[in-house]
């Protein structure tokens, strides 16, 4: 069975702070990683694609490490705004059952 | 920008009643996929449709349920005989391409079993 695990958290935070979380996934197979954010009650919405070395946008950084077979997602100069649950999912052309880690909840205080 | 629309928002139904989930996906996208994800859990796979096929399924869409695409716009999810444990949030997605794709969620039909 194909596993996309994350710590659930909550990461409580103050704003400005730099958060950092972590999912691993089990299918070595998986091509490309996705992080989504989603708002209580509402879709999970695309934030970031980690295609191979990771990408940049803004204040959010994506890294992938096949070796460890886990991906990040670096939050900087959080905002209260920032505050959701962040999913991360993993794809391959092999298949279409695409698998979302439980989510970690990020809570950014004033 | 284009987007996944589902109908209803809400529905609320009694158990043992059969309820049909609207969705319309993005144009072109090519494959569609239903999600649920009860109150306070993870977002759980539970179909993926190509072709007017389906292509991959979890062990939760049993015989319970089915999907079709009727058109050339619609494709739904049917539930029979709902349970009080099919209450959660159904959502669908679609996307471009096969497993590589990021998927575009409609905003969810919340689905309440009594």
């Amino acid at each position: 069975r194909k596993e996309v695990e994350q710590d659930p958290g909550p990461f409580n935070v103050p704003e400005g702070a730099t958060v950092a979380f972590n999912c691993t996934y089990s299918n070595s197979a998986s091509q490309s990683f996705f992080w989504y954010r989603q708002d209580c009650r509402k879709e999970p919405k695309l934030l970031m694609s980690v295609y191979s070395s990771g990408n940049e946008d803004g204040r959010f950084t994506a890294q992938l490490n096949r070796a460890s077979q886990y991906i990040s997602l670096l939050i900087r100069d959080s905002k209260l705004s920032d505050s959701a649950t962040y999913l991360c999912q993993e794809g391959n052309n092999a298949g279409n059952m695409l698998t979302f880690g439980g989510g970690t909840r990020l809570m950014v205080k004033p | 920008e284009p987007e996944v629309t589902q109908t209803p928002s809400h529905q609320v139904t009694q158990m043992g009643q059969e309820v049909i989930l609207r969705c319309v996906p993005i144009s072109n996208h090519l494959y569609f996929y239903w999600y649920r994800q009860i109150l306070g859990q993870k977002v759980e796979f539970l179909v993926s449709f190509y072709n007017n096929e389906i292509s991959e399924k979890s062990e939760i869409f049993d015989d319970q349920f089915s999907v079709e695409r009727p058109d050339g716009s619609n494709f739904t999810l049917k539930i029979r005989s709902t349970k009080l444990e099919d209450s959660a949030m159904y959502f669908c997605a679609s996307s471009v391409g096969q497993g590589v794709s990021p998927l575009h969620f409609g905003n969810g039909t919340r689905l309440t079993v009594t």
